[in-house]
């Protein structure tokens, strides 16, 4: 089973615009770690936030919010007011407690931000 | 975080060869993995890098497949043997540092083409 689903292949909006993606896990363990990281055009991922399950405070950063609910199983992300430099595949991950480097990814979601 | 540096950063190959992979970290880092990122799709684990000792290697893959060495704490290779244009990929180094809450950075990638 998908331990990491992100529903959104691909958004498409204009600059200013929110967005929000989406990413749902799946896991048995009680103790574990939600991740997202962003790859641009160029390759590269860049790590974006770590979030325990213990913490379930959402948490802002500059145009970043991130939405974490353990009920529903989500760790949706939030960007505001959109930028152009905002394009690229957003990735959610997992890892669980009982090997926590091994990480699952989801199948990303790519973000077009048009001017 | 660290600065990871990978070579090459392209390349394209015929089909049998083999091409090595370098991953260079600017700090000691307690763990290296490798990934792979088939086009349009999300990284899979390959393998962890043991500093001293053989990788360990996910389900689906194999040394004789994907040597990987790691002489010391900066730095690791991996090998794509025997390649066919199905191996044509993004592959990536990851690191994780002490201390840093096994988050995962990466570095720029090196991708592959198989004719």
């Amino acid at each position: 089973a998908q331990k990491v689903t992100q529903a959104q292949t691909e958004i498409s909006v204009v600059e200013k615009e929110d967005v929000t993606l989406d990413c749902v896990y799946e896991t048995r363990d009680t103790t574990y770690y939600l991740f997202w990281y962003k790859q641009p055009p160029s390759g590269e991922l860049v790590f974006l936030i770590r979030r325990n399950s213990f913490d379930e405070q959402n948490e802002i950063s500059g145009r970043y919010s991130w939405n974490f609910q353990k009920s529903t199983s989500s760790f949706n992300f939030t960007i505001t007011a959109s930028q152009v430099v905002d394009s690229a595949v957003y990735f959610c991950a997992l890892s669980e407690q009982y090997n926590f480097n091994k990480f699952y990814f989801g199948s990303g979601t790519k973000l077009n931000v048009k001017p | 975080s660290a600065v990871i540096s990978q070579k090459p950063s392209r390349d394209i190959c015929q089909r049998g060869t083999s091409l090595t992979i370098q991953c260079q970290v600017d700090s000691q880092v307690t763990m290296m993995f490798w990934y792979r990122q088939q086009p349009g799709q999300s990284l899979t684990l390959i393998a962890t890098a043991n500093q001293g000792s053989e990788a360990t290697y996910e389900s689906g893959f194999v040394i004789d497949k994907f040597p990987i060495s790691r002489p010391n704490l900066t730095f690791s290779t991996l090998t794509v043997s025997n390649m066919s244009p199905e191996d044509s990929s993004i592959y990536l180094c990851s690191v994780a540092l002490a201390g840093t809450r096994n988050e995962q950075f990466f570095g720029p990638g090196t991708r592959l083409t198989v004719l």
